[in-house]
């Protein structure tokens, strides 16, 4: 049962250029979510969303910042314009419930010249 | 405001002994608890989860407690080995949310 992936795992994108951000959770597993985490840093919660549907998205920018799940295929985090400051590395997890605990993937390195 | 604190300060124990590890909060009210390793360039891995109605929890050489009067939880790794050498983060479900709130985590050095 393959873990967590996403991709790419380096992402290098320019300044105002889109970032776009992949994750296939594990299999059964119908709840994603998208952690950031900066060096020397905690994960940061961004946004929590169960097929289709956004539950909850309160830590992520209202601006320049998207994210889904749809019926088929993997979640995308999507964004836009990016600045300097969105040079982060990006988790996503994923769990079979909204209560169990979370798998992680490896994460996207994104890194904005 | 809401803060999950973990001693950012790295640890340093020789191999063979108890590491503990602390995890203390504030203006939370936790359904439960869990403990994350994580290793350098990798995702978190989930080890332990304690609940609000438990004290201690075990897994092996691991052992987690939970005091809620006192707002901590402890992480104790027993005879540690330099494998053991990661970064440790806690992690929290607020009562009323649906997604882990995690600490900045302690990096944990076991010298052999």
């Amino acid at each position: 049962n393959a873990g967590v992936m996403q991709n790419p795992r380096h992402l290098v994108r320019r300044r105002g250029q889109e970032a776009r951000l992949r994750c296939s959770p594990m299999k059964g597993h119908s709840h994603v979510y998208w952690y950031r985490q900066l060096p020397e840093e905690g994960l940061k919660f961004m946004v929590y969303l169960q097929k289709e549907n956004i539950i909850d998205e309160s830590g992520m920018p209202k601006e320049r910042f998207s994210a889904e799940f749809p019926k088929e295929g993997p979640s995308i985090l999507r964004i836009q314009q990016v600045v300097r400051g969105d040079s982060a590395a990006y988790f996503c997890a994923s769990s079979p419930g909204w209560d169990s605990p979370l798998h992680f993937g490896n994460g996207t390195r994104l890194t904005v010249t | 405001s809401q803060k999950i604190e973990q001693n950012s300060e790295a640890l340093n124990i020789q191999e063979g002994k108890t590491a503990t590890l602390t995890c203390n909060y504030t203006n939370y009210s936790p359904a439960y608890l869990q403990w994350y390793r994580q290793d350098p360039g990798r995702g978190p891995v989930f080890l332990l989860l304690i609940r609000e109605n438990e004290k201690e929890k075990r897994k092996e050489r691991l052992k987690v407690t939970f005091d809620t009067t006192l707002k901590q939880s402890l992480f104790h790794i027993t005879a540690s080995q330099p494998a053991d050498s990661a970064t440790y983060l806690c992690a929290l479900l607020d009562t009323g949310r649906r997604a882990l709130t995690f600490g900045s985590g302690t990096r944990l050095q076991v010298q052999p």
